[in-house]
């Protein structure tokens, strides 16, 4: 089976940065997902880590370390638009290839 | 990037009866699609995977007789939810990848389902 975890909410100030944790276990691991959603709406890609490392994508960044299990994304210069859920997600290729969703981590930013 | 519509965006029905959710990818063809339902405050939980031309398939604890999936074409997957009851109430995403694009699948606006 798929477990995802990462934090419920997290609060962080405009213009700081902030770093939100996933950690996951999955039997057919192929690729870690990380989505924006605000409320009411579809989802919004952010980025796709396969191989370890950082992937830096502008005001974004995501970590990746298959090994460990783990995965975080790293928002910069935070803006007050980015107040949303970031949701982490385990592709797994078991039994055809599906996308699971962690809980959603709710960012709140203050001014 | 792609586009996947869905249709209709919001729905109201009385319990009991049945509702079809349309999910079109506009500029693609999509062999799979994913049905994924999200309650207020919790993340989208795979239902089933819409396959082309074959049955789709469930996620455990998903009715497939109650939440009836068709991919007629390789553009147009349908949930139907059959005899809806008020807790059947939810935001309902279905999202396609793009087979030419490995790693990216794109989600629909989604469809707010409220049974009274």
């Amino acid at each position: 089976g798929q477990n995802i975890d990462q934090p419920t909410e997290m609060t962080a100030t405009e213009g700081a940065i902030v770093q939100i944790n996933c950690t996951y276990q999955t039997s057919g691991f192929n690729g870690l997902f990380w989505y924006q959603q605000h409320a009411g709406e579809a989802p919004t890609f952010l980025s796709y880590n396969v191989l370890d490392g950082l992937e830096e994508k502008g005001r974004f960044s995501s970590f990746l370390s298959r090994s460990k299990g783990y995965s975080y994304l790293l928002l910069k210069e935070l803006q007050m638009k980015d107040s949303a859920s970031y949701l982490c997600a385990v592709r797994d290729q078991t039994g055809g290839f599906k996308t699971i969703f962690g809980a959603g981590t709710r960012l709140f930013v203050k001014a | 990037g792609a586009v996947v519509s869905q249709h209709p965006s919001r729905v109201i029905c009385k319990s009991g009866t049945s509702v079809k959710i349309e999910c079109r990818s506009l500029d693609f063809q999509a062999t799979t699609m994913f049905w994924y339902r999200q309650f207020p405050k919790q993340s989208l939980m795979l239902m089933a995977t819409s396959n082309e031309g074959s049955k789709a398939t469930y996620e455990q604890g998903v009715e497939k007789d109650k939440f009836l999936i068709n991919h007629a074409s390789l553009t147009l997957s349908t949930l139907t939810v059959t005899s809806a009851h008020p807790e059947d109430s939810s935001f309902y995403i279905c999202s396609a990848p793009d087979r030419n694009v490995a790693y990216e699948q794109y989600f629909g606006p989604g469809t707010r389902l409220t049974v009274t």
